[in-house]
């Protein structure tokens, strides 16, 4: 079974633009969710998807944006570009919330670099 | 919004037992334990429902004390694979939040 996967592994962009990371959760499952993980820091909940629906997300500004497509996959996009946004960002994927039991996969992360 | 974890580092020698602590200021659906190696993702460990039940790692375990919105994670025995971060995850209902995080080093 294909796990969670990430694109692009690095990405490297200057202060200003538009990053776009994308997330194929595991097949069968419908939740996708995104966190941010500075160096050295903790798992920082940015959005949570399911169903095509943003469910919720976490305490980051509104340039901080995403979707989820039809088949599951997701798209994070992050608006003019901060140095302070140069982080791991990790997907995971789960079955649906009313799942219960719905541990969340994670893929292998984005490491973005903002110069 | 985002639990609080005990201790935040520490360092065992093979075979000791560590018990790590997750505590949340909000009314709790679930816990989640994953570990995190260095460089790697997050992997599942264990989840724990309100009501008692739970699924998860063969020779870890876990509480979940609802009344106190407290999950505590024992690792017996431990060995030099159970190195990394160690995360609980919260579910509030409609909220997930990873706690902060420790840091568990296990030597020879």
């Amino acid at each position: 079974e294909a796990g969670v996967t990430q694109s692009p592994t690095h990405l490297i962009k200057t202060r200003g633009q538009q990053a776009t990371l994308r997330c194929s959760p595991i097949s069968g499952h419908t939740s996708v969710y995104w966190y941010q993980q500075a160096l050295g820091l903790g798992l920082q909940f940015l959005l949570w998807y399911d169903e095509g629906e943003e469910r919720n997300r976490g305490n980051f500004p509104p340039r901080f944006s995403g979707r989820q497509f039809p088949n599951y996959s997701s798209e994070l996009n992050v608006n003019a570009l901060e140095l302070e946004d140069s982080a791991l960002y990790l997907c995971a994927s789960s079955l649906d919330f009313g799942s219960n039991l719905y541990e969340q996969y994670f893929g292998p992360g984005t490491r973005l670099t903002v110069t | 919004q985002q639990p609080v974890q005990s201790p935040q580092a520490v360092i065992l020698r093979e075979g000791e037992d560590a018990v790590i602590n997750c505590s949340s200021s909000k009314a709790l659906y679930s816990v989640h334990w994953y570990r995190q190696k260095h460089g790697e993702a997050p992997v599942f460990l264990m989840i724990l429902l309100k009501g008692g039940e739970q699924k998860g790692h063969e020779k870890i375990s876990a509480s979940f004390n609802e009344k106190k919105q407290q999950s505590s994670l024992y690792l017996t025995a431990s060995q030099l694979s159970y190195s990394g971060t160690y995360f609980c995850g919260t579910d509030t209902g409609n909220q997930f939040y990873f706690g902060t995080g420790t840091s568990l080093t296990v030597i020879p």
